[in-house]
């Protein structure tokens, strides 16, 4: 079964400074992996996706994510952070047979001023 | 704006009760998903439809039904309501299915 995993709840990061956001995936064949961001009361904004090709990939916002097969990791990064950055973010990892999404439990991001 | 548009935006109701909800995909889109987001549960895939036809089906209840229209807009209907039914629910579309997910901004259903 696919699965992807957020391991920290919130990560915490002054404006300014790099943040990362950390994802972990489990899948059986190719991972076709996905980050998307949620404001408050707002749905859900896709950032960016890997489906194959560089491993450094860029999205919206200033973004990108890091494909790491060895260890099986997609974080999230942006080099420095901005108050607005702060949101829920979500990892998932698409299903190949049904291409439904798999989302992780999220990782609340707080950027302070 | 991902062009995905979902009505109503709250809906508040008794248990027992049955409501319908309504998502207009992107224009072009015949893919669309139906995901529940909850406290407990986290953000879980409910059904998809393609062109009309059922293509997958997760953790949906029994009480709980979908149906995709010639105008390929969908609508999810949940029946019986209990007060776990409570959550946000979203609708998603792709053009076709491998590609890309957009979302709406989804239904607030309180169930009281």
């Amino acid at each position: 079964a696919q699965s992807v995993a957020q391991p920290e709840d919130q990560v915490n990061v002054a404006e300014g400074n790099p943040l990362t956001v950390k994802c972990t995936y489990s899948v059986s064949g190719n991972p076709y992996l996905f980050w998307y961001v949620q404001y408050p009361n707002r749905g859900l904004q896709f950032l960016l996706k890997y489906i194959t090709g560089d491993n450094l990939v860029k999205g919206s916002y200033g973004f990108e994510a890091e494909f790491n097969k060895s260890q099986t990791s997609f974080h999230l990064k942006k080099p420095s952070a901005l108050v607005s950055d702060s949101a829920l973010y979500f990892c998932a990892v698409r299903d190949d047979s049904s291409y439904k999404l798999i989302f992780g439990s999220g990782t609340r991001l707080l950027v302070r001023p | 704006d991902s062009g995905v548009t979902q009505t109503p935006k709250h809906l508040i109701t008794a248990t027992g009760q049955r409501v319908t909800l309504r998502c207009s995909p992107r224009s072009g889109d015949l893919s669309v998903y139906w995901y529940q987001q909850s406290l407990d549960q986290g953000l879980q895939f409910l059904i998809q439809y393609y062109n009309g036809e059922e293509r997958a089906k997760g953790n949906i209840l029994e009480r709980f039904s979908a149906q995709q229209f010639p105008d390929l807009h969908s609508e999810l209907n949940l029946s019986s309501l209990e007060l776990g039914d409570s959550a946000l629910y979203f609708c998603a579309s792709s053009p076709e299915g491998r590609e890309t997910q957009y979302f709406g901004p989804g239904t607030r259903l309180l169930v009281l």
